[in-house]
């Protein structure tokens, strides 16, 4: 059974940093695209990043671009979001997904994380 | 990179059908078939129901049919059941800088 499991999200002072983390499990992660989702409180989706098989690509939506960095470690079945900089707009409940293979679309969600960033 | 355009809210009866509209660009919707639909009940994650344009996963009932014309991409629930009522986001592959983009989201009301 596929599972992907988010954590690290909790609450943070604006100009502050968090790292979300993802636990993948019941496939073989390496070989998958992988993307970070987010969704405000009460808001859409909204997509944010995705990474490729090796993380040698890797593509972001404009307002994060500069300030997160999303990584994988293929070897412990992760994939990471550092996010700096944090803004009040980047408070969300923070999805790990998974694309399809050779598709472009998410098959697999995790149950998300949320980040709240407030003085 | 804004959000591709759906109706805030449609609704109907049990056993009639309602459609969404998903009107996005020439550089996402227009261009490619990469439109998937996905369901999301409050406080869960989303799940998805059509991909490609028009393609089911197994396990979705068939009320479930998608369709595209031009930048105009839509999701016709036939058949509405009591238990189809939540959001329904659209999302399409964009090309021009090679992401995606989620459509502002639909409420389902099954009356």
């Amino acid at each position: 059974e596929v599972q992907l499991v988010e954590s690290g999200g909790g609450f943070i002072q604006p100009g502050g940093s968090l790292r979300l983390s993802c636990a993948a499990s019941g496939f073989t992660f390496r070989n998958y695209w992988m993307s970070w989702v987010r969704q405000a409180p009460g808001g859409g989706l909204e997509w944010v990043a995705k990474i490729n098989q090796d993380g040698s690509e890797k593509v972001y939506v404009d307002s994060v671009r500069g300030r997160f960095t999303v990584s994988r470690d293929n070897a412990e079945s992760s994939l990471y979001l550092q996010t700096n900089s944090l803004r009040a707009e980047d408070t969300a409940v923070y999805y790990c997904a998974r694309y399809a293979s050779g598709s472009y679309y998410i098959d697999y969600w995790g149950r998300g994380t949320l980040v709240t960033v407030s003085s | 990179q804004s959000a591709l355009t759906q109706p805030r809210s449609v609704s109907g009866s049990p056993g009639q059908s309602v459609a969404i509209s998903c009107t996005g660009t020439s550089s996402d919707v227009g261009n490619y078939n990469y439109v998937s639909w996905y369901q999301q009940y409050p406080g869960k994650a989303p799940k998805l129901m059509i991909y490609d344009v028009n393609k089911r996963p197994s396990g979705v009932p068939d009320r479930f049919s998608g369709s595209k014309s031009g930048n105009t991409a839509s999701l016709i629930i036939s058949g509405l059941q009591a238990e189809d009522e939540g959001d329904y986001y659209c999302c399409s592959y964009e090309g021009r800088y090679t992401h995606y983009v989620f459509g502002t989201g639909t409420k389902v009301t099954v009356l």
